[in-house]
């Protein structure tokens, strides 16, 4: 089965700054990969994903890379604001379900 | 549309004692899924289901049992509550292979 792994598990930055979360999955046929944000005492919602066909995709400060050659997609989060903070999971594909990371907590200081 | 909606928000339950964990989708979705999350930890993948009538065990399966009579319901049963079903449950629904909609959990505790 699929086997994800995801980096740093705690980041935190200067609000302004930017934040770079990287995981890696080990099934090279996998070809959509969303990421997650969590904020406390709530559900995981959707914020970006990335199918395969492509190498990037943004939305506003939200952006994902994807190396599929490497085997691995980053979340990058411009201009970071205190309501970023939260934890975020990234996932890959694994039969008919989702293999999802260890999550990374992001820590957004004034 | 109320999304995916979880009963009951907290509970705390005895060793040995059981019950069923709630969840409805008003979005027609045809997935449905039960995870876990311990503190500080990700999602572990319990039990999932591609339509009604038809589910099948995730990672986690051991202690769980799941049915899918409705497209809108799929509740969690847990029998022989152990300490070590404490945990947070969420409850997930989607279209299909992509995005999913997570409800607002269920925390779970047992003495």
């Amino acid at each position: 089965g699929e086997n994800v792994e995801q980096h740093p598990s705690t980041l935190s930055v200067q609000e302004g700054d930017s934040a770079v979360i990287k995981c890696t999955y080990s099934d090279s046929a996998s070809n959509y990969f969303p990421w997650y944000k969590q904020e406390l005492g709530k559900g995981p919602q959707l914020i970006i994903d990335i199918r395969s066909n492509v190498g990037e995709k943004k939305d506003q400060r939200i952006a994902v890379t994807l190396n599929k050659t490497a085997k691995h997609f980053s979340l990058h989060i411009t201009e970071t604001q205190p309501e970023d903070s939260a934890v975020y999971f990234c996932a890959a594909p694994d039969g008919q379900n989702f293999v999802f990371g260890p999550g990374t907590r992001l820590s957004v200081l004034p | 549309n109320a999304g995916v909606t979880q009963t009951p928000k907290f509970r705390i339950l005895k060793i040995g004692q059981s019950m069923t964990l709630q969840c409805t989708q008003d979005m027609n979705h045809n997935y449905m899924y039960w995870y876990r999350q311990d503190p500080g930890m990700g999602l572990k993948l319990i039990y999932y289901s591609v339509g009604a009538g038809i589910t099948d065990k995730g990672e986690v399966p051991n202690g769980y049992n799941v049915s899918r009579s409705t497209t809108e319901d799929f509740p969690l049963r847990l029998e022989l509550a152990a300490p070590s079903q404490t945990s947070v449950y969420f409850c997930a629904s989607s279209p299909g292979w992509n995005e999913q909609f997570f409800g607002p959990g269920t925390r779970l505790t047992v003495l």
